[in-house]
């Protein structure tokens, strides 16, 4: 089974650029999350998401940030516009249900200069 | 809010040898889950191993194995017979029973190195 695929894997833009992550979740995983993982403030949940349907946000830094899921099967998280502060690994995940583990991407690593 | 402590920033054992790491949580939840990560130099987040609040009996995944206090509010993960793959860093998480709420609350992580 193909898990959950994040692209692009790495990505360096400069500040001010639009900056848009992509996943693929796991087929008939009906829960998708965006985590942000830095070195001061380790993995914190950005949004989540249920039958594609926003359900928590609060963990969104500004208006800066958006995510959308357009279906079942496709995710994006998007910075407009980026600035340095921005930077650190973006990981997606997914789940079958509550109670049940997330399985993770592998992760975009973000770097804004 | 829930929050979860890793009281151990680093930790270092010899291959073959048992480690083990430390995590407590606080909430006023009865019903939850807590998971453990292994997250390694290649960065991807792996699952060790999950427990139910309302399970007694401790998780068990191979050499990996937890010791689960609910009153203490603990929920540590032992290693036994470690090998130089296990090296890695290892996240404490958190989640909430509740349905609608299903996010992973992360302690800040233990870096494991397993030595020769």
């Amino acid at each position: 089974d193909a898990g959950v695929i994040q692209s692009p894997r790495h990505e360096v833009t400069e500040m001010g650029q639009e900056v848009t992550l992509r996943c693929k979740p796991i087929s008939g995983h009906n829960s998708l999350f965006w985590y942000r993982q830095t070195m001061m403030r380790g993995l914190e949940l950005l949004i989540y998401f249920n039958n594609n349907v926003p359900i928590d946000d609060s963990g969104m830094p500004e208006d800066r940030f958006s995510a959308k899921m357009p279906n079942a099967s496709f995710s994006t998280l998007k910075i407009q516009p980026s600035e340095p502060r921005d930077s650190a690994v973006y990981f997606c995940a997914s789940s079958l249900e509550t109670g049940q583990p997330q399985h993770f991407g592998d992760g975009t690593r973000l770097s804004i200069l | 809010a829930q929050t979860v402590t890793q009281s151990q920033p680093e930790m270092s054992v010899q291959e073959a040898e048992t480690v083990t790491l430390s995590c407590t949580y606080d909430t006023s939840e009865n019903n939850y889950y807590l998971f453990w990560y292994k997250q390694p130099p290649s960065r991807q987040m792996i699952l060790v191993i999950r427990q139910e609040a309302y399970k007694q009996q401790n998780a068990t995944e191979n050499r990996f194995s937890v010791n689960f206090q609910k009153a203490a509010k603990s929920f540590s993960l032992k290693i036994s017979d470690s090998q130089l793959g296990d090296t890695a860093m290892y996240f404490c998480a958190f989640m909430t029973g509740r349905g609608g709420s299903e996010k992973l609350v992360f302690g800040k992580g233990t870096k494991l190195t397993v030595n020769p």
